[in-house]
This record gives C-alpha cells, sequence and structure tokens, in this order.
C-alpha cells in the first residue's frame, strides 16, 4: 500500500508570514498533484508536478517534486487570509495504477 | 474550468431511507471517482469507474453501490442509509492517460438522523 504523508496536519499563521507544507512517502510516484480545498467545496487543483527536481510556481505559490519523486512540498510565501483552506497533495502511479493516493490534508488558517 | 456536477449539494435524511447522490461530468471523461471525506480530513476512495459497465470497489469499505450506464453520469445509491453513512461524498473525473489530474465536483453534504 502506498502511503503519503503530509506535514504539518494543522498550521495557524498571521498574514504575511511565510509557510512550507511537505508530503513524503517512501514510494515512487509519476505525478504528483497538490489541491486546495474549502470549506463545502470540492478540492480545487493547483498544480501538478511530473519531473523529479521541478519547481513551479504559481504567483505566491512554489511546488517542489523532490529528485527521486518521493516527495513534494508546496511554499506560501506573505500568506493571505485569502490562503485558508485544507490543502492536500496526491500522488499518482506506482502501485496504485489509475488511482491518487491522498496525503492526510493541511489544515491552513491565516489569520488577517 | 472543469464542468462536474452532484446534486443534492445537502441531504438530511432519516434511517432507513433509500438514497441516490448523483453525479454527471461533461467532459467525456472515461474515468469517474467517488471519495468519502470527514470535515477537514483526507479523501477515502470508495469506487471508480473506468468506463460505461465498469466499477470497482475503492480501497475503503462501502456499504453504497454505484452504476455507470452512460458515460457522463455515475450515481451512487445507499440502500439503506444508517447515521455511520453521514459524512460528504465527492465525485471526481479524469481523462485517460495523463498525469491523472482529477476534477472534483462540490459534494454532497449527507446527514442521516
Amino acid at each position: 500500500t502506498q502511503l503519503l504523508e503530509q506535514s504539518p496536519q494543522f498550521l495557524s499563521i498571521q498574514e504575511g508570514e511565510n509557510l512550507t507544507v511537505y508530503c513524503n512517502s517512501s514510494s515512487v510516484f509519476s505525478s504528483l498533484q497538490w489541491y486546495r480545498q474549502e470549506p463545502g467545496e470540492g478540492p480545487v487543483l493547483l498544480v501538478t508536478v511530473v519531473t523529479g527536481g521541478e519547481v513551479k510556481k504559481l504567483k505566491r505559490l512554489t511546488f517542489q517534486f523532490g529528485d527521486a519523486r518521493k516527495d513534494s512540498s508546496l511554499h506560501i510565501t506573505a500568506a493571505q487570509p485569502g490562503d485558508t483552506g485544507l490543502y492536500l497533495c496526491a500522488g499518482a502511479g506506482g502501485t496504485s495504477y489509475g488511482k491518487l493516493t491522498f496525503g492526510q490534508g493541511t489544515i491552513l488558517t491565516v489569520h488577517p | 474550468e472543469a464542468d462536474i456536477y452532484q446534486t443534492p449539494r445537502y441531504l438530511v435524511i432519516g434511517t432507513g431511507k433509500k438514497i441516490t447522490l448523483e453525479c454527471s461530468q461533461t467532459m467525456g471523461h472515461d474515468k469517474m471517482y467517488w471519495y468519502q471525506q470527514d470535515p477537514g480530513m483526507e479523501l477515502h476512495l470508495i469506487h471508480y469507474s473506468y468506463g460505461v459497465n465498469s466499477t470497482e470497489k475503492g480501497d475503503l469499505s462501502s456499504e453504497s453501490t454505484v452504476s455507470r450506464i452512460r458515460t457522463e453520469h455515475f450515481p451512487l445509491t445507499l440502500e439503506s442509509a444508517r447515521p455511520s453513512h453521514t459524512s460528504q461524498y465527492l465525485c471526481a473525473s479524469r481523462q485517460a492517460g495523463g498525469p491523472y489530474e482529477q476534477y472534483f465536483g462540490p459534494g454532497t453534504r449527507l446527514t442521516v438522523t
């Protein structure tokens, strides 16, 4: 069974601070997605990383895929209250063919 | 923007009732999924389908059943709802091949009293 360990589980910060969320596994994934989910809604895809060592930027969000394609990180610069939500990483490939393996999620709260 | 719809958005129902949660997508995706999620928690895959007349059980055991008679439609049915079925149910779809990006519907929040 493939597992994705996501940390931290909870993060409460002030507006303007930086933060990093980590997603780690002992398994190799062919791709990894990051989603953001607001209460009462479905997850929305933020980014997909495919190549080991890949870095993608989406405004204040920076996503990195580990060289060995076993881990990933999401860094937010100068967090804003609008960034509040549940962040989920999900890995594809390996033994879970055709399905995504989801991390446990990180609940981020950004206080004004 | 992904076009995947779920109805109803919210449902409060008594124990023992039969319910069907609807999911439809207009993207022509072959692959569709049902997840169960408690508030703020991880997603658990309960059913998936790789095409018409194809359905499989997911990683989390569920008393629900699904059907896939048309590509765009993937309903989930609970024959006899129980309080333990109270949860959020999310439907997703993706195209074949590619990096496995899934697009989610807005979810159905089910409460069984």
